[in-house]
């Protein structure tokens, strides 16, 4: 089985400006988390989508938002970009319904803002 | 909300010693405990998990114990080797699993 695909791997963006990350999970899981990676604040939950429907969100501003499909594709938006927002951004996806249960993480995208 | 806390921040141990991380967390609630390895540049892996009912787990150099009672967990490597150098976090989730707390990482090095 193909594991859980991130695109683009690396993105450089400008203040204020907004970007969109995709995630394909593994075939067969419906629940796709995504999570913040940075060297300060280390992983951080975004949310968490299942069928569709967005079941759990951490704790973000509103510029963060996402969607899936029923595929259970699943995409990440942030606007207005701001300089704090440059991390890695990782998707997981799992067999799960919820958070607990193991989650298989894509390689991330790097993004960065300048 | 759940706060999980994770010491130590490095660790450095002679191959073939043991290494012991331990997480502690706030929330009475959580009662799922995952354990995932980031080696550099790469995705972390789920290496372990634990669930409330079982107080310890073992999957052959690695074990992880929990404390329910004192709200807390460790990762236990025996026998470690230069490729167990990585970053480790330790996570809790509640049985509602609608939140995963990460502990802060540790980052492993094993020195040959």
């Amino acid at each position: 089985k193909a594991g859980v695909t991130q695109t683009p791997r690396y993105l450089i963006k400008t203040r204020g400006q907004q970007v969109t990350l995709s995630c394909s999970p593994i075939s067969g899981h419906r629940s796709v988390s995504w999570y913040q990676q940075t060297p300060g604040q280390g992983l951080q939950f975004l949310f968490e989508y299942f069928s569709e429907t967005q079941r759990n969100k951490g704790n973000f501003p509103g510029r963060f938002s996402g969607r899936q499909f029923s595929n259970s594709r699943s995409e990440m938006n942030v606007s207005t970009l701001e300089l704090g927002d440059s991390a890695l951004y990782l998707c997981a996806s799992s067999t799960g319904h919820g958070l607990n249960s193991p989650l298989h993480f894509g390689n991330g995208t790097r993004l960065t803002v300048t | 909300g759940e706060n999980v806390e994770q010491h130590p921040s490095t660790l450095s141990v002679q191959e073939g010693d043991s290494a012991v991380i331990k997480c502690t967390y706030s929330d009475s609630a959580s009662n799922y405990f995952p354990w995932y390895k980031q080696e550099l540049g790469k995705r972390p892996q789920l290496i372990i998990d634990i669930r409330s009912n079982v107080g310890e787990k073992k999957d052959q150099r690695i074990a992880v114990t929990l404390n329910k009672t004192a709200k807390h967990f460790s990762l236990h490597i025996t026998e470690t080797q230069p490729e167990d150098s990585a970053v480790y976090f330790c996570a809790a989730s509640n049985n509602a699993g609608n939140m995963l707390t990460f502990g802060g990482g540790t980052r492993l090095m094993v020195k040959p």
